[in-house]
């Protein structure tokens, strides 16, 4: 089966400018996270839904982030207007169950630079 | 809120040798530990995982044990090959139904 996909892989924009990064889960897993990584801490969670529905978006870091399921499919993490400590890899993951039973699958994950 | 600890930040063994990585975990509720190996390049890939019903897995060269009392879990790598060589994640899968990873562990196997 196709794994996760995300893209773009790299990002660089000016800080003020809006960015939108897209997953595409695998084909059937309702669950899907969003997840980033800055300056090499913690992966940490931003937001999951199951279908089209937000079901925790308490990682989410403020009212510039938006992300949306439409349809139950794939995935889209807005950042508007992006600022510098925005930088860092975001990555997105999907799974059948909540995560408990299988864990997650990972997508190589969208580097994004605001400069 | 619920957290994940894990030490040491990096790590450089030889060849060889055996790498030991350890995590703590807040979230008593927490049942499910997966780890992660991720490459350059790439997303976290699952490595190997432990529920709360057993204290310790194995899987070839990997195997990870689980202290409930005590809040520990940890990855152990014997006979490490340069292949090995990733960025290591614990996480925990909390009450709140999501994963909780640690900061990770750089790993780096000298030839």
């Amino acid at each position: 089966e196709a794994g996760v996909t995300q893209f773009p892989s790299h990002s660089v924009i000016e800080k003020g400018q809006t960015v939108t990064l897209r997953c595409d889960p695998i084909s059937g897993h309702d669950n899907l996270y969003w997840y980033r990584r800055v300056m090499g801490k913690e992966i940490k969670f931003l937001l999951h839904f199951v279908k089209e529905s937000k079901q925790d978006e308490s990682g989410m870091p403020n009212n510039r982030f938006l992300a949306e399921r439409t349809g139950g499919t794939y995935s889209t993490l807005k950042v508007q207007p992006a600022e510098l400590e925005d930088s860092g890899v975001y990555f997105c993951a999907s799974s059948r169950d909540r995560g408990g039973i299988y864990g997650y699958t990972f997508g190589s994950g969208t580097r994004l630079t605001v400069v | 809120g619920e957290n994940v600890e894990q030490h040491p930040s990096t790590l450089s063994v030889q060849e060889g040798d055996s790498a030991v990585i350890k995590c703590t975990y807040s979230d008593s509720a927490s049942n499910y530990f997966p780890w992660y190996k991720q490459e350059l390049g790439k997303g976290p890939q699952l490595i190997i995982d432990i529920r709360s019903n057993v204290g310790e897995k194995k899987d070839q060269r990997i195997a990870v044990t689980l202290n409930k009392t005590a809040k520990h879990f940890s990855l152990h790598i014997t006979e490490t090959q340069p292949e090995d060589s990733a960025v290591y994640f614990c996480a925990g899968y909390s009450s709140a139904s999501k994963i909780i990873f640690g900061s990770g562990t750089r790993l780096s196997i000298r030839p």
